[in-house]
């Protein structure tokens, strides 16, 4: 099945810096990848995802970028503020088994320091 | 709010006990995805059910089972609990198996086995 690795495991920025968090796959039949940002004690929320036609995806200070040939795809927080601080997961997903469940990596905490 | 229910939000049993977990859908998704949240950890897969039918299984031990009701809501069933099934329990929702097709994560039930 997909293995999907995720780094760094923290992360720590000072307010109004950018913060990269980055994600490779196994599975090359991967084809959907979301990245969703969890607060603590609650449900993970969608930030942005990109799909494997696509290279590059932004969405005002947030974006994605994917290199299908390496595997990898990462996480882009520019200007970033106080409420950014979370955890933070990517994903990978396939249709071809007819089935879409996610594989996540292990997360990214990110504090954001005022 | 995501549109995806889940009842309880808290749930403290004892260990060999037998609890289930409920979900509703968004209005109009016809597939539901459980996820298990364990401490520090990240989102495990658990399974998936399509229209009623069961799509994708994940790491879900035999313990444990789900299923989807015709109105499309679904419950998992936790049985012979154990310490270490203690965690928060999502249920995510999309509208069909395409590939590409966004999860919406409900609020979860937070699990406590004494």
């Amino acid at each position: 099945g997909e293995n999907v690795e995720q780094h760094p495991s923290t992360l720590s920025v000072q307010e109004g810096d950018s913060a990269v968090i980055k994600c490779t796959y196994s599975d090359s039949a991967s084809n959907y990848f979301p990245w969703y940002k969890q607060e603590l004690g609650k449900r993970p929320q969608l930030i942005i995802d990109i799909r494997s036609n696509v290279g590059e995806k932004k969405d005002q200070r947030i974006a994605v970028t994917l290199n299908k040939t390496a595997k990898h795809f990462s996480l882009h927080i520019t200007e970033t503020q106080p409420e950014d601080s979370a955890v933070y997961f990517c994903a990978a997903s396939t249709d071809q088994t007819g089935a879409n469940n996610l594989f996540f990596g292990t997360g990214t905490r990110l504090t954001v320091i005022p | 709010d995501s549109g995806v229910t889940q009842t309880p939000k808290h749930l403290i049993t004892a260990t060999g006990q037998r609890v289930t977990l409920r979900c509703s859908p968004r209005s109009g998704d016809l597939s539901v995805y459980w996820y298990q949240q364990s401490l520090d950890q990240g989102l495990q897969f658990l399974i998936q059910y399509y229209n009623g039918e069961e799509r994708a299984k994940g790491n879900i031990l035999e313990r444990f089972s789900a299923q989807q009701f015709p109105d499309l809501h679904s419950e998992l069933n936790l049985s012979s609990l154990e310490l270490g099934d203690s965690a928060l329990y999502f249920c995510a929702s999309s509208v069909d198996l395409s590939g590409g097709e966004t999860q919406y994560f409900g609020p979860g039930t937070r699990l406590l086995v004494l």
